[in-house]
């Protein structure tokens, strides 16, 4: 079956406790993304990969970080959390191809940063 | 900067009734997107649009483009409990760059 793994679903944490949220894809798709939504303000984009190796910032990058050594993971790195990244994270697989470039998302990671 | 508005934010909706809801862009896209979340829940593909005046059909929902316009519309026929949800609208940057922008989403509510 096709899908977005995500691992934590839960997490609560205390700030600075460095943490990492999993996300890996079993469909081959060389774009990955993560996003996070706040009530009110939607999904917005965290980072982004192309392809192994190549990752760029989206619209939110400040105190994340990401890596994309496998072409399946794209983990989401919390250095030094914050409460302000307390929120709902979605990773983001998209079909490699035009014209649709559809994204599957997976289940969410709920953070509490305390 | 891409920007894209949804509205009304939140509405009420009488079952039976038919409602449509707005999403407007500010710049050239090559695709629209609506999605479905229910709380809690992660998002559910609904439509891809990706041509001036596609038009697409699933049960009750129809969604349509207007790149012209830059508008979308979701059209609810005959509401019904089971369509509650918040609905996300999202488009798509012209190229290959996976980037979507997402509305704000609006949280349907579906009431006897």
């Amino acid at each position: 079956e096709a899908q977005v793994t995500q691992n934590p679903r839960y997490l609560i944490t205390v700030t600075g406790k460095k943490l990492t949220v999993t996300c890996s894809q079993n469909m081959n798709h060389e774009y990955m993304s993560w996003y996070r939504q706040d009530p009110g303000l939607g999904l917005r984009q965290i980072y982004y990969s192309m392809n192994v190796e190549v990752t760029d910032k989206g619209d939110v990058p400040e105190g994340y970080k990401v890596s994309r050594k496998e072409k399946r993971n794209f983990p989401l790195i919390l250095e030094s959390p914050s409460p302000n990244q307390t929120s709902l994270y979605f990773c983001a697989s998209t079909e490699s191809g035009p014209p649709t470039y559809e994204q599957y998302f997976g289940p969410g990671t709920r953070l509490t940063v305390t | 900067e891409l920007k894209v508005e949804q509205n009304p934010l939140f509405l009420s909706m009488q079952e039976g009734k038919n409602y449509t809801i707005y999403c407007n862009y500010s710049t050239t896209s090559d695709r629209l997107y609506w999605y479905r979340q229910d709380p809690g829940k992660s998002l559910e593909s609904l439509f891809v649009l990706l041509s001036n005046g596609a038009v697409k059909q699933e049960g009750r929902l129809m969604a349509s483009l207007d790149t012209k316009a830059r508008l979308s519309t979701l059209h609810i026929t005959a509401a019904v409990h089971d369509l509650s949800a918040t609905y996300f609208c999202a488009v798509g940057r012209t190229g290959a760059n996976s980037k979507l922008t997402f509305g704000k989403g609006i949280t349907l509510s579906v009431r006897p």
